[in-house]
């Protein structure tokens, strides 16, 4: 069970746009602390997509958004292209020092 | 290029120990706190552990307490995962991971980069 709670699926066709959910608690999100978010492709190892709620490391295409609201944070990705079919997974920091992270949500590309 | 590399990885029996090591390069060592996140197989990545920047703090994810123990040699550009009383639930691919900032504090730094990670299999 993971701290962070993520929809296990999601899946658009070429060209949509799609958002996923990260929801977390008063002792993670709740208390102001930033989310991030990270794109783990088949057999590869995770990457940073979204920093600290809304910032795009470099390299990253614009086409990749991220908010925080209250105990809650979501990723959107528009124009959604093939090469976005991925997990992604959502992090947080809880009150007992622990890095936390959503269980992972897989991206299905029509 | 920063780079992170990780080894130490193979097929263990339950109860034994191991240690991984991760070998840094491409930035500054020693300004960068260092994270262990694992993931088992088929499943979600799980943090394990983290150790600041001249090894004042280590804390651990409560699965792995007691077990698990964390170190880093600023000298060699290195971190160390001991882990003792292997169980197959340790079963994972461990991954060494920066912190992505060097003046971001615990609660609002993000992970980056990632190493490519090194499989662990706890089976008799």
């Amino acid at each position: 069970q993971s701290v962070l709670t993520q929809p296990p699926s999601v899946s658009g066709a070429p060209g949509q746009r799609v958002t996923i959910s990260c929801t977390g608690s008063s002792s993670n999100i709740g208390s102001g602390n930033d989310v991030h978010w990270y794109q783990q492709l088949p057999g590869a190892a995770p990457k940073l997509v979204i920093y600290t709620n809304n910032n795009r490391p470099s390299g990253v295409p614009d086409r990749f958004s991220g908010s925080k609201s209250g105990t809650s944070a979501s990723l959107a990705i528009t124009g959604l292209q093939a090469e976005d079919e991925a997990d992604y997974y959502c992090q947080s920091y809880d009150s007992n020092r622990n890095r936390v992270f959503g269980g992972g949500t897989k991206l299905t590309v029509l | 290029e920063v780079q992170l590399v990780e080894s130490g990885g193979g097929l263990f029996k339950p109860g034994g120990s191991l240690r991984l090591s991760c070998a840094a390069s491409g930035f500054s060592f020693s300004s960068y706190a260092i994270n262990w996140v694992r993931q088992a197989p088929g499943k979600g990545l799980e943090w394990v552990s983290s150790i600041s920047r001249i090894s004042t703090y280590i804390y651990y994810a409560d699965s792995v307490k007691g077990r698990f123990t964390m170190s880093r040699d600023n000298a060699k550009n290195s971190v160390y995962l001991e882990v003792n009383s292997l169980r197959a639930e340790d079963t994972a691919v461990y991954y060494c991971v920066r912190d992505g900032s060097p003046w971001a504090g615990d609660s609002d730094n993000w992970l980056d980069p990632w190493g490519q990670g090194t499989l662990v299999t706890v089976s008799s």
